[in-house]
């Protein structure tokens, strides 16, 4: 599985467009890349899944760069109930189902 | 809501003793997915049942053990507990057995304490 590397933590205001930037240099052939939001003391919530280029949602977009390397996901217009920890996950999704969740980016949106 | 539901949503126990948590996925998913969370070592996946039958396996310990039943319900039994066993316990459903696109819904999860 490839090892991904995210922010611990980040701030933002309300309103403003967050990025998360997550890095995973042994992605694989097969790998999909997809982002969950975690609030505290709740299960985890799908926002995002893509394999390549530029995928986009009513919630947030996810850009893939070419080489696939890293992976950006994109929060337009935050709000205070945005703060929560955001988890970046690349797998091989036809042959594996082990999730590995990282230590995530907690995600700090201020008024 | 997620549409998952688990049962108890908190359970108090003592070392040494065993537990049953339970799952039921979302109507018309086949696949339960289970997940350790403690503070010390984040969110691991344990087991993944699909129509019944175990489907991949992840960091589960021996003592611990799962079961999907017909009606597509799930257990996780956990015995012989210690101390570090304590954390949040989530189950997870999805339609399909893998594969791109299938979104993963977690419940509200079990807080286990082991005193």
């Amino acid at each position: 599985l490839a090892k991904t590397t995210q922010p611990i933590s980040m701030d933002s205001y309300e309103g403003q467009e967050v990025n998360i930037t997550c890095s995973h240099n042994n992605i694989a052939t097969n790998d999909y890349i997809t982002w969950y939001q975690q609030f505290p003391s709740q299960g985890p919530r799908f926002i995002i899944q893509g394999y390549k280029t530029k995928v986009t949602n009513e919630v947030a977009s996810l850009f893939i760069p070419a080489d696939r390397k890293s992976s950006t996901l994109s929060l337009p217009r935050v709000s205070l109930s945005d703060t929560a920890v955001y988890y970046c996950l690349v797998g091989d999704l036809f042959h594996n189902n082990d999730m590995r969740f990282g230590a995530g980016t907690r995600l700090t949106v201020k008024p | 809501d997620s549409g998952v539901t688990q049962t108890p949503k908190h359970l108090i126990t003592a070392t040494g003793q065993r537990v049953t948590l339970r799952c039921s996925p979302r109507s018309g998913d086949l696949s339960v997915y289970w997940y350790q969370q403690s503070l010390d070592q984040g969110l691991q996946f344990l087991i993944q049942y699909y129509n019944g039958e175990e489907r991949a396996k992840g960091n589960i310990l021996e003592r611990f053990s799962a079961q999907q039943f017909p009606d597509l319900h799930s257990e996780l039994n956990l015995s012989s507990l210690e101390l570090g066993d304590s954390a949040l316990y989530f189950c997870a459903s999805s339609v399909a057995a893998g594969g791109p696109y299938n979104e993963q819904f977690f419940g509200p999860g079990t807080r286990l304490t082991v005193l």
